[in-house]
């Protein structure tokens, strides 16, 4: 069985602040591991992805996280805040097997503050 | 290339009637599934397919049926709505490394 535990479900940082959104998963095999953003009213967008190649992962909007397998977490981060971050995260585990089926954390919504 | 597209985006039912939602994706994807997104929830898995004319239950599958006829397509039907159905649905399709979704339809179920 696969499980995603999103430590935090409201965080709030200043504009120009670090970002740090935790994720801790739960897994028998080796995991794939996903960052999400949802935007108000919209669908879910893939910010980033590991699938066992480098354990540092880049995504979009200057948005990385790193695979610790030591520490079971996947956080994501972000060194500066921008208003435009404002949004709600989901982190999420799949593993090979499982037919690519998706378990998600309960999600972070970040707020950037002036 | 229209990625996954959703009809409707909003509807509103009343207790005991039936809907039927459409997902559509032109990616040739073999993999479909349909989630259900609740407040402080996350994404639940409803239902999903690994090809066309197969489906399997999710996580939540209680209350919901599903059709996989065309590879393209993947229904979701109610039979008879409940409240606790009130939901944002998402459908998804791609392979283990990236799922691509659908804009969502809200339903409301008084």
């Amino acid at each position: 069985a696969q499980s995603v535990t999103q430590l935090g479900s409201h965080v709030s940082v200043s504009e120009g602040a670090l970002v740090l959104l935790r994720c801790n998963y739960s897994s028998s095999v080796p995991p794939y591991l996903f960052w999400y953003v949802q935007y108000p009213n919209q669908g879910l967008q893939l910010l980033l992805k590991y699938t066992s190649a480098a354990t540092l992962v880049k995504g979009i909007n200057g948005f990385e996280a790193e695979f610790k397998k030591s520490e079971t977490s996947f956080h994501l981060t972000k060194p500066s805040a921008h208003m435009s971050d404002a949004a709600e995260y989901f982190c999420a585990v799949t593993t090979t097997g499982t037919a690519s089926k998706l378990t998600f954390g309960t999600g972070t919504r970040l707020q950037v503050t002036l | 290339n229209a990625g996954v597209t959703q009809t409707p985006k909003f509807r509103v039912l009343k207790t005991g009637q039936s809907m039927t939602l459409l997902c559509a994706q032109d990616m040739n994807h073999e993999y479909m599934y349909w989630y259900r997104q609740d407040p402080g929830m996350g994404l639940r898995l409803i239902h999903y397919s690994v090809g066309e004319g197969t489906t399997a239950k999710g996580e939540v599958p209680d209350g919901y049926n599903v059709s996989r006829l065309k590879k393209q397509n993947f229904l979701l039907g109610l039979e008879s709505a409940a409240p606790s159905q009130t939901s944002v649905y998402f459908c998804a399709s791609g392979p283990y490394n990236e799922q691509f979704f659908g804009p969502g339809t809200r339903l409301t179920v008084l």
